[in-house]
């Protein structure tokens, strides 16, 4: 099972930090990545990021270099951090177990954050 | 970045039906390809990964298939269940895309 956690409201031009916690199985098998997708209200889905169990990671190039994408696989958790928030960054953000041929299972339940002064 | 075209946008269909979604890559993706369903306040579900694997614990009403660049999810004998919004993505080449979704409503 994944959960994300983090704050509900972020203030414009601040980090927006995310953790999602991996339970029920080890991050470190080493045949997943880890992904974080969002979906802002009434909208689609968009991947963000995702990461390997050894630390490498890569992220959607839309999102301009403010993401980061790490884990810490003694504590069972993924974080997403991004700068520099703006209004169109109010989304609900999930984290995923990501395997081959588009295989993005299970997801944690979402948590919606907000960006607003 | 290669676009997930998706169509339609929204369909209306009844119990019973079959229905088919398909999905459009700007470029080849081989096989590279899910399906997703999503309900309201929920989270997205995986139902077929791999262009046409079905996930362990789906129906076998829902179908997948195609390559390279057309993708197709058939739903026979539609559930009420069924009725949710449905998303296709590839992860051939970063960044991964998702379709823009098709809303799948009772007529």
């Amino acid at each position: 099972q994944l959960q994300e956690s983090g704050p509900g409201l972020v203030r414009p031009s601040e980090t927006l930090s995310l953790t999602c916690t991996v339970s029920g199985g080890s991050i470190d098998t080493g045949d997943y990545y880890w992904a974080w997708i969002r979906q802002p209200p009434g909208k689609g889905l968009e991947w963000i990021g995702s990461v390997y169990y050894d630390g490498s990671n890569y992220s959607s190039p839309s999102l301009k270099g403010r993401v980061n994408v790490a884990v810490d696989t003694s504590k069972g958790q993924i974080f997403l951090t991004m700068t520099s928030v703006t209004a169109a960054d109010t989304a609900v953000y999930y984290c995923a177990r990501q395997g081959q041929g588009a295989y993005f299972d299970p997801w944690g339940q979402g948590t919606l954050v907000g960006v607003s002064s | 970045a290669i676009q997930m075209t998706q169509s339609p946008s929204s369909l209306s269909a009844s119990v019973g039906d079959s229905v088919t979604i398909t999905c459009r890559a700007s470029q080849g993706v081989r096989n590279d390809v899910g399906w997703y369903q999503q309900k309201p306040g929920k989270a997205p579900k995986l139902l077929i990964f791999a262009g046409s694997l079905l996930q362990p614990g789906v129906p076998s009403r829902f179908s997948g298939g195609g390559f390279d660049t057309d993708f197709t999810l058939t739903i026979s004998s539609l559930q009420p269940e069924d009725f949710a919004t449905y998303y296709c993505l590839q992860d051939y080449n970063r960044p991964y895309t998702f379709g823009q979704g098709t809303e799948l409503v009772i007529k």
